[in-house]
Order: C-alpha cells, then sequence, then structure tokens
C-alpha cells in the first residue's frame, strides 16, 4: 500500500509563492497520476491539476491556469505543487492525491496547510 | 465547465437508510465517485465507478448513477457515518467535485 507524505504547514504574504510536496512510498507511484486537491476553511474539495511523474506532462484546472505550476522527480518519488501570486482567498488545507485504475482518487496524503497572511 | 449539485446537508436517525445525492448534465455517462471527509482528516473513497466499495468499507455504503443523478446511499445509518460526503466525476481531463453534503445522525 502507498504511504504519500506532505510537506508541513506554510504561512506566506499576498503575492508570494508556495511549493508544496508530496513524497510516496511502499508502492507504484510514478505510473499513477497525481493531483492536486483544496479545501478552504470550511468549504468543498476544488480540483487544482494533476501529473503523472514518469511523462512529466501536467493538466491543470482552468481556474488554476497560469498560477499554478505541477512537477515531478521520478527519482525521490516527489510531487510539487507551485501556487503564484497568492491572494487571502488562496489559504487552504492542500491534499496530493493518487489517481488509480478506475478514475478514482484511493490515495490521499494528510494535507498541507497554506495560510496567507499579512 | 460541467458541474454537479449535492444538497448541503441530509439528516438521518440511527438505524435508517439514508440517500444523497449528485446531479450533472447527463452525469449517468460518466463514472462517479464518493468521499467521506470527516473533521480534520483527509478524504476517504467509498465509492468508485458508481457502484464499487473499496475493501474495508461496509456493505451498508453503496452507489447508483441513472439519467442525471447519481445517489449514495447508507443502509441502517450509524453515528459513526456523519461526516460530510462528496461526489466527484471527470469531465474529459478534469476532474470536478460537488460541493459537499453534511449528513447528521439524530
Amino acid at each position: 500500500q502507498v504511504q504519500v507524505v506532505q510537506s508541513g504547514a506554510e504561512v506566506k504574504k499576498p503575492g508570494s509563492s508556495v511549493k508544496v510536496s508530496c513524497q510516496a512510498s511502499g508502492g507504484t507511484f510514478n505510473t499513477y497520476d497525481i493531483s492536486w486537491v483544496r479545501q478552504a476553511p470550511g468549504q468543498g474539495l476544488e480540483w487544482m491539476g494533476g501529473i503523472i511523474p514518469i511523462s512529466g506532462t501536467p493538466n491543470y484546472a482552468q481556474s488554476f491556469q497560469g498560477r499554478v505550476t505541477i512537477t515531478a522527480d521520478e527519482s525521490t518519488s516527489t510531487v510539487y505543487m507551485e501556487l503564484s501570486s497568492l491572494r487571502y482567498e488562496d489559504t487552504a488545507v492542500y491534499y496530493c492525491a493518487r489517481r488509480g485504475d478506475y478514475e478514482q482518487f484511493d490515495n490521499w496524503g494528510q494535507g498541507t496547510l497554506v495560510a496567507v497572511s499579512a | 465547465s460541467y458541474e454537479v449539485t449535492q444538497p448541503p446537508s441530509v439528516s438521518v436517525s440511527p438505524g435508517q437508510t439514508a440517500s444523497i445525492t449528485c446531479s450533472g448534465n447527463k452525469l449517468g455517462d460518466k463514472y462517479v465517485c464518493w468521499y467521506q471527509q470527516k473533521p480534520g482528516q483527509s478524504p476517504v473513497l467509498f465509492i468508485y465507478q458508481d457502484t464499487k466499495r473499496p475493501s474495508g468499507i461496509p456493505e451498508r455504503f453503496s452507489g447508483s448513477n441513472l439519467g442525471n443523478t447519481a445517489t449514495l446511499t447508507i443502509s441502517g445509518t450509524q453515528a459513526m457515518d456523519e461526516a460530510d460526503y462528496y461526489c466527484q466525476a471527470w469531465d474529459g481531463s478534469t476532474a470536478v467535485f460537488g460541493g459537499g453534503t453534511k449528513l447528521t445522525v439524530l
């Protein structure tokens, strides 16, 4: 069973960038789509985009195009999500999730809180 | 862009059946997943491909998807089932989540 561990909480100023990591161990990772999903306080889940590490080609949600960059390092089974031009409304918990063989998100990270504050 | 809609809240008495709907245009043509999320925890997959349960998910959870509506049904609801539930589908290469339904067991 794949274990997915994300980097720790971040506090960022408006206008800056944040980079969150998601590292897997104990199973196949590089051939699966790894997506990023965020959840603002008290709100629902919002898909941001994903990448298949072995291919390196990301796919982004239209609402985040131009502001999000998802990359992968196959050698360390790590996927990164960088969000730029941060706004107060980007304050959220950011999850990485593995997309399984049947299009389901079957393995989620523990979440990373990103707080945007002056 | 494609959207799916859930009721914000559903209430059920212990032991009764709860139904949570997820509506979208021709949703029945897509596969739907359902996730459970408890406060402070990551979402957990409960149903995939409309009707399938991952190992470890109780049999009282079932799903269906026909026409414009997918439904998560919880038979014999227990207090531990109180949580937020999200439906999710793919519109091409974009994942779409419903707004979530808070299930209250009272």
